[in-house]
């Protein structure tokens, strides 16, 4: 399997810009993850879904984040509009679900706003 | 007090040394417990789940203190591909997992 991929690598944008970040969970997982990183606040979860249907989303900062999973193969993460304070490592994981510990990460969307 | 607690370091340890790391949680709820591993501009991924009764995985043991609340996870003969950053991780019975910011390892020759 390919593992949880996710696009773009790497984002550079300006302030106010609308950016999105794509996400394909490992085929036959539950449950998907945001994840968000910066050294000041280490990972954070921002929202996640189990079978494409939204848990919790009570760590999505404000309104300007929003989250979609239309099916069980893909899911986005859009920011809109961005600000600089925005700027950190983006991360989606999957997971069979059930409450199994075990988190598969992709390797995360470097978001830079200027 | 914050959900969970970590001290960052960097713990600098030559190689074959012991290091311990301990972390503490403010939510007696929680029920699952777990060390994850992230190297330097990777992903994190999971290295080993924390028992009750402690757990042992080759040079790694981890452990849970319910009473004071921490988890422990001890690294034997430390080698340098050990050098990463341990991220300390639990959750509630039908929650997500619950990340602390992690502790630097680097294990030098």
């Amino acid at each position: 399997d390919a593992g949880v991929i996710q696009s773009p690598r790497h984002e550079v944008t300006e302030m106010g810009q609308e950016v999105t970040l794509r996400c394909k969970p490992i085929s036959g997982h539950n449950s998907l993850f945001w994840y968000r990183q910066t050294m000041m606040r280490g990972l954070e979860l921002l929202i996640y879904f189990n079978n494409n249907v939204p848990i919790d989303d009570s760590g999505m900062p404000e309104d300007r984040f929003s989250a979609k999973m239309p099916n069980a193969s893909f899911s986005t993460l859009k920011i809109q509009p961005s600000e600089p304070r925005d700027s950190a490592v983006y991360f989606c994981a999957s997971s069979l679900g059930g409450g199994t510990p075990k988190l598969f990460f992709g390797s995360g969307t470097q978001l830079s706003v200027l | 007090r914050k959900e969970v607690e970590q001290d960052p370091g960097p713990f600098n340890v030559p190689e074959g040394a012991t290091v311990a790391f301990n972390c503490t949680y403010s939510n007696s709820a929680s029920q699952s417990f777990f060390w994850y591993r992230q190297d330097c501009r990777k992903e994190p991924k999971l290295l080993m789940s924390v028992y009750s009764s402690g757990n042992e995985d080759g040079r790694f043991t981890a452990q849970l203190n319910r009473a004071s609340q921490y988890i422990s996870l001890l690294i034997r003969d430390s080698k340098l591909s050990d050098s990463a950053t341990y991220l300390c991780v639990f959750n509630q019975a039908g929650t997500a997992l619950i990340f602390g910011k992690g502790t630097t390892l680097s294990v030098s020759s």
